[in-house]
């Protein structure tokens, strides 16, 4: 059974890189996408984007110019940064494996991890 | 962006009562649309995707369905662990996109 387990720092100040991390327990990192999602109170669920094993990525173009996903296949283990955060990027943030039913189509998540309460506070 | 607009966003309702919660997607989204169930504190949890298969594991009292645009969760039978939020997603196009969430309540 696949299990996702993810960390990093959960208090930021404003202008700060938020930073986190997922490690992937019990599977394997090739076949899967492997993405970022977050929870904002007033705003519900947003993808963030998501990587493949070769290091593809794929982002929301909303937060693309300040997002960077990438993937230690060797270690299984991927990773966000998000570079100048502001109180607009608090949420929990969770970790998901994306699975593509078919080829050619985009993911559901179907393994997500625990989640991570990342606050912006000067 | 497709949008998702989801209705009611809060429900309540008691253990035995049957719930419905739709999802209409801005556009065609063919049968690309996927249902999760939200705990605080928990890992998120697929329950349906393809509009209507049901995700290994999850009980049958759970179904979804689909009418052109409008997609709809089916909660049969309500359980006290079924009492959470639950959101649409669609996945036929980037970016992917969430419904608002739909936030079930006990009575």
């Amino acid at each position: 059974q696949v299990q996702l387990q993810q960390w990093g720092a959960g208090l930021l100040k404003p202008s700060e890189t938020l930073s986190l991390t997922c490690g992937v327990i019990g599977g394997s990192v090739t076949g899967y996408q492997w993405g970022w999602i977050r929870q904002s109170p007033g705003k519900g669920l947003e993808w963030i984007g998501e990587v493949n094993h070769a290091g593809g990525v794929n982002s929301n173009p909303s937060l693309k110019s300040r997002v960077t996903i990438s993937i230690d296949t060797s270690k299984k283990q991927f990773s966000l940064r998000l570079q100048s955060v502001t109180a607009a990027d608090m949420a929990v943030y969770y970790c998901a494996r994306g699975v593509r039913i078919r080829v050619g189509e985009e993911s559901v998540h179907d393994h997500w991890g625990q989640g991570t309460l990342v606050t912006v506070s000067s | 962006d497709i949008q998702l607009t989801q209705s009611p966003l809060s429900l309540s309702a008691s253990v035995g009562d049957t719930v419905t919660i739709s999802c209409q997607a801005s556009r065609d989204i063919s049968k690309f649309l996927s249902w999760y169930q939200l705990k605080p504190g928990k890992a998120p949890s697929l329950l349906i995707y393809d509009s209507s298969t049901l995700e290994t594991g999850v009980p049958s009292r759970f179904s979804g369905s689909r009418s052109g645009t409008d997609f709809t969760l089916i909660i049969s039978s309500l359980q006290p662990e079924d009492f959470a939020t639950y959101y649409c997603q669609q996945y036929d196009n980037f970016p992917l996109t969430f419904g608002q969430g739909t936030r079930l309540e006990s009575k």
